[in-house]
């Protein structure tokens, strides 16, 4: 079965700052991918995926994520956070039909 | 379009009793899918449920289980209920298990 790693669990930092999380896979088959965002009090939402095609993924609300099928990774980033990004962020991978996420990333933006 | 709906949004229980949690995906969607989501642990995947059939299931032990009717609504059982059960449990649903999940908002169970 596939796993997902996520590391640096808190992340805080400054309005503006530029943001990345990353984020490793497990599994030797072809793979899907996604990041989920949880805003506080909210479910969770996609913020983009990766089927096929180009390796950079535009999602919504500025944030990119790129496929690097050599290092089994899928890193999410966004150049300048706002305060509203405050939220967790979670890092999946759809293979052998199941969707495995990671333990999230919970980032907070300070104004 | 209505998303995917959860009831109840909270339920408490004692030990060793059972919960039923109930879920109802997005109309058209035909999998529906159980997580849950544990202070700290992320989201462990429970089960997949697609055209009425259990189609995957995840490292739960067998007092978890559910179905899907045939409007692909879904219930999730949990059995002899534990404290560690305490957790939010999330369903998504899909229109082919090919494509990303849109999730409902939860129902927090809490074991006293």
């Amino acid at each position: 079965a596939q796993s997902v790693s996520q590391h640096n669990h808190h992340v805080i930092l400054s309005e503006a700052a530029s943001l990345e999380l990353g984020c490793n896979y497990s599994y030797g088959g072809t793979v899907n991918l996604f990041w989920y965002v949880q805003y506080p009090g909210q479910h969770l939402q996609l913020l983009l995926k990766y089927f096929s095609g180009d390796p950079l993924v535009k999602g919504i609300k500025g944030f990119e994520a790129e496929f690097i099928k050599s290092k089994f990774s899928f890193n999410l980033r966004k150049p300048s956070v706002q305060w509203s990004d405050t939220a967790e962020y979670f890092c999946a991978v759809r293979g052998n039909n199941r969707l495995a996420f990671g333990k999230g990333n919970q980032v907070v933006v300070i104004p | 379009e209505a998303g995917v709906t959860q009831s109840p949004t909270h339920l408490i229980k004692t030990r060793g009793q059972q919960a039923t949690l109930r879920c109802s995906p997005i109309s058209g969607h035909t999998s529906v899918y159980w997580y849950q989501q544990a202070l700290g642990l992320g989201l462990q995947f429970l089960l997949w449920y697609d055209e009425g059939e259990e189609r995957n299931r995840g490292n739960f032990p067998p007092r978890f289980s559910g179905r899907q009717f045939p409007n692909y609504s879904s219930e999730l059982n949990v059995h002899a209920l534990e404290l560690e059960d305490s957790a939010l449990y999330l369903c998504a649903s899909s229109p082919e298990s090919v494509y990303g999940y849109t999730f409902g908002s939860g129902t927090r169970l809490t074991v006293v």
